[in-house]
């Protein structure tokens, strides 16, 4: 069984559509993230949540939505997509803040 | 607050030592190891949360110094597997003004070649 499953794995699609990217972990963690990593390869942390309740939100653009229904599952939807939101996404999930944190498998994102 | 690693990238034959620095101007709260592999996701190392502490993985080990405001992974007799990106994440703590989450350096290419 994946610890941290996303699906889908990837995502092409034109400027202006509106996707979702889903995020399940099945390892009982209370804490799940959501970073960006851009074609430099940096990985920056985009959201927190603890809980289902949202604790980091970094300087995103408002077109980024998260979404946690359950302690379980952290969605991402993204309105109006622009081609500068291309890059890989990955979700991942710790028991708890400083805690070893395990990431899904990651969604590449093409804007075209 | 983004931690500076250096090198930025490392080339190694098998068998040879490495090691990648990670440095914060505040002192900091923790600092967290993973290596990533090309198109993979990134994998936890080990993390670190005490000043003068030393962790060890097989033959990648760690050190935090006692200002907290370094750490250094050691490789040690490379292997062909080591080959990836080495990334540190550190947390500045509030009474330092960081704001706690995660920040992950620009990483650390390393390469072992036969």
């Amino acid at each position: 069984d994946t610890a941290v499953s996303q699906t889908p794995k990837y995502l092409v699609t034109q400027m202006g559509n509106d996707k979702s990217i889903k995020c399940e972990q099945n390892l009982g963690h209370d804490t799940m993230y959501w970073y960006k990593q851009d074609s430099k390869k940096f990985l920056k942390i985009m959201f927190s949540y603890n809980n289902k309740e949202l604790i980091i939100n970094e300087t995103v653009p408002n077109r980024f939505s998260p979404k946690s229904p359950d302690k379980a599952h952290l969605n991402l939807h993204i309105n109006s997509l622009e081609l500068g939101d291309s890059a890989v996404y990955f979700c991942a999930s710790s028991r708890r803040r400083a805690f070893e944190a395990f990431f899904g498998q990651g969604t590449r994102l093409t804007v075209v | 607050q983004q931690p500076v690693q250096s090198p930025q990238a490392v080339i190694l034959r098998e068998g040879e030592d490495a090691v990648i620095n990670c440095s914060s101007s505040k002192a900091l709260y923790s600092v967290h190891w993973y290596r990533q592999k090309h198109g993979e996701a990134p994998v936890f190392l080990m993390i670190l949360l005490k000043g003068g502490e030393q962790k060890g993985h097989e033959k990648i080990s760690a050190s935090f110094n006692e200002k907290k405001q370094q750490s250094s992974l050691y490789l040690t007799a490379s292997q062909l597997s080591y080959s990836g990106t080495y990334f540190c994440g550190t947390e500045i703590p509030r009474s330092q003004g960081g704001s706690e989450k995660l920040v992950f350096g620009k990483g650390t290419k390393l390469t072992v070649n036969p």
